[in-house]
């Protein structure tokens, strides 16, 4: 079955960039997209069709994908922005897949 | 305003069934795929199922596949899952969320669902 592999954690200081990986065969062949879950609530689409932001999104959000890995960069990072952050793409158009997920903390 | 409201949650002993529903207002329920996602205590997110517009296209992860049934009422902008043959690892809260371009916009708070005897 098709697999994205992210980091687990990675730490930002306020106003730093931070950059979350998402690993996955091809998955630059596929539209990956990204999801927001801060605790206890429902996760949220930051980023989809790799690089487009949803209306709401604050444009501090942004994303690629190519070859095997797609990229989500916060800049300008802000203490609101500590969550977990999952990708995710489709396996052959019929089953969603979903990252490993990474715990951004910001310090 | 657009939302899913999720419903049908509870404790269940192993081996028993639970039907969920999930309620949608404020947009054209007919006109979108939709999917159920789950997320264990702790975890991370797993897609489970998706129903096309129609109901010809169904799909399910491997997990589920042959214990979970998915179905929708576009008459009643309603769409349900139902859990038999259920186990310790299907304990997860259960949203549902509709899928546009490819990815999942507008999720429900999510259905606790907990399989223990």
């Amino acid at each position: 079955s098709y697999e994205l592999t992210q980091p687990p954690s990675v730490s930002v200081s306020p106003g730093q960039t931070v950059s979350i990986t998402c690993s996955g065969d091809k998955l630059g062949d596929k539209y990956a997209c990204w999801y927001q879950q801060k605790p206890g609530q429902s996760p949220v689409v930051v980023i989809y069709q790799d690089t487009k932001r949803p209306s709401g999104i604050p444009e501090r959000f942004s994303g690629s994908n190519s070859g095997n890995t797609a990229t989500l960069t916060i800049s300008g990072t802000q203490a609101m922005d500590e969550a977990d952050y999952y990708c995710q793409a489709w396996d052959t158009n019929t089953a969603g897949v979903f990252g490993t997920g990474t715990s951004v903390t910001v310090l | 305003e657009v939302q899913l409201v999720e419903s049908g949650g509870g404790l269940v002993k192993p081996g028993g069934s639970l039907r969920l529903s999930c309620a949608a207002s404020g947009f054209t329920f007919g006109s979108y795929t939709m999917n159920w996602v789950r997320q264990a205590p702790g975890k991370g997110l797993e897609w489970v199922s998706s129903i096309s517009r129609s109901s010809s296209y169904i799909y399910y992860a491997d997990s589920v596949k042959g214990r979970f049934t998915v179905s929708r009422d576009n008459a009643k902008n309603s769409l349900f899952l139902q859990m038999n043959s259920l186990r310790a690892e299907d304990t997860a809260v259960y949203y549902c969320a509709s899928q546009w371009l490819a990815s999942f916009d507008v999720w429900g708070q999510g259905t606790m669902v907990t399989v223990s005897s």
